[in-house]
């Protein structure tokens, strides 16, 4: 079973909607990374946070490590947006390992 | 572009060959690693160095042999792989290691085993 949960699996938006990612793990985590990739393959790291929020943008991060949840969401969304999110706890253990969701694939259309 | 390269690109072999997958990365980082994106699953750490030594391998099988003969390349030698092993391969570095620093994928290598 997959210690990371993402929601939705996919999601399809109107151009100009709130998008909400959900990501749920079990293990305990000093930080998570939030990545995108794009069609294609490449990989584009977007958020690393430990605690609270972060904002880039149009994309704005949030962790409650008591909760252990982390949401993504995306303002204004627009079809460059399109994507595969994917959430990635770094679990205990080893400095360098990153647990990966499945990731959820998002469609805007225009 | 991420400053990580890989070639090829793309790779198709048969299970009796043997093949290397390169990477490079321009951006002064210490550590790289290996990962696989089989389809459908997520991505799995496979190696990481860190200032060219081993310091994770995630259980990955003999036929995949890592090399890292310096801080901005990294090998993945193939040997007598299965059709099972084909997938996505990606290579990414960061400045450090730990769970603080950001990693930077490479474009990834599409291998395909016949």
């Amino acid at each position: 079973k997959n210690e990371v949960e993402q929601s939705p699996q996919n999601l399809t938006a109107q151009e100009g909607e709130f998008i909400t990612i959900n990501c749920s793990y079990s293990v305990g985590i000093s930080a998570l990374h939030w990545l995108q990739q794009h069609p294609g393959g490449g990989i584009v790291s977007l958020f690393m946070l430990s605690s609270g929020k972060k904002k880039h943008g149009r994309l704005i991060a949030t962790i409650n490590i008591q909760e252990k949840h982390s949401s993504l969401h995306i303002t204004a969304s627009h079809p460059r947006d399109s994507a595969v999110y994917i959430c990635a706890p770094h679990s205990g253990g080893s400095n360098y390992k990153l647990t990966f969701g499945k990731g959820t694939l998002l469609t805007v259309n225009p | 572009e991420t400053g990580v390269t890989q070639t090829p690109r793309h790779l198709v072999m048969g299970m009796t060959n043997k093949k290397s997958l390169k990477c490079e990365q321009h951006l002064g980082h210490n550590a790289m690693y290996w990962y696989k994106q089989s389809a459908k699953k997520p991505l799995e750490l496979m190696f990481v160095y860190s200032l060219e030594e081993r310091v994770e391998n995630n259980s990955v099988p003999s036929r995949f042999s890592p090399e890292c003969p310096n801080s901005s390349h990294l090998f993945l030698h193939l040997h007598t792989l299965q059709p099972e092993d084909s997938a996505l391969y990606l290579c990414a570095s960061s400045r450090g290691g730990g769970n603080t620093d950001t990693q930077y994928f490479g474009p990834g290598t599409r291998l395909t085993v016949l």
